[in-house]
């Protein structure tokens, strides 16, 4: 079973686009929620957060937009820049985030230059 | 040092040899994390423990799988009698507060032939 459900696999834009990526969930105990970037050869490290006390949170060119009621959350990247080119995770967490973490699959992003 | 190190960064291994691979966490942090991570997947929570206990190991794969954390520092997950579906990206990570301000290090890549 699937816990955290994320789309699209992959993405391409073009710099100055805005990519966005989905992220839907079936446990509703989730109460964090981070987005993670990884770099090739490297590990996953943590962007932005948000908690569903919130339908919003902005930070920089990252915002995560949260609807409670359809459990989905999406990531959004303003005025992507060929340096964002990653492949982010979204993930999910009990317990204000002190349980572990549910990883989605992943979208690899290309932004092109 | 600064960040999660992990060693081996690559273990080459035969089927039916033992392999520990071992996580240095960032010096203070009370809680650590083992993930798994398959190729073009996320990370699989495996095990966590917060100093020296063992909070949660529901999801290591099965009996072949084991971690101790001795100390309340370097942790070390051993898997005996590897199989070739045991090939995949291990990943440590540590926290000062929780999953959510988990730390991730760089890997180690396991490949057993």
């Amino acid at each position: 079973q699937q816990q955290v459900k994320q789309s699209p696999q992959s993405l391409i834009v073009q710099k100055g686009g805005i990519p966005i990526i989905n992220c839907a969930y079936e446990n509703t105990a989730f109460d964090y929620f981070p987005w993670y970037q990884q770099f090739p050869g490297k590990g996953p490290a943590l962007l932005i957060a948000i908690r569903p006390d919130v339908s919003e949170k902005k930070e920089g060119r990252f915002t995560i937009s949260f609807n409670k009621s359809a459990k989905q959350f999406s990531l959004h990247i303003m005025d992507s820049q060929p340096g964002d080119s990653a492949t982010y995770f979204c993930a999910a967490s009990m317990n204000s985030g002190y349980s572990t973490l549910t990883f989605g699959k992943g979208t690899m992003l290309l932004v092109s230059p | 040092g600064a960040g999660v190190s992990q060693s081996p960064r690559y273990k080459v291994t035969k089927r039916g040899q033992d392999v520990a691979l071992r996580c240095d966490p960032i010096s203070g942090h009370v809680s650590l994390y083992w993930y798994r991570q398959a190729l073009g997947q996320g990370p699989e929570f495996l095990t966590y423990f917060n100093y020296e206990a063992q909070q949660d190991k529901s999801g290591l794969p099965n009996d072949r799988f084991s971690a101790e954390r001795p100390e309340g520092s370097i942790s070390t997950l051993t898997i005996q009698r590897t199989e070739q579906r045991d090939s995949a990206m291990y990943r440590c990570a540590s926290s000062a507060t929780g999953a959510s301000g988990a730390v991730f290090g760089p890997g180690t890549r396991l490949t057993v032939l």
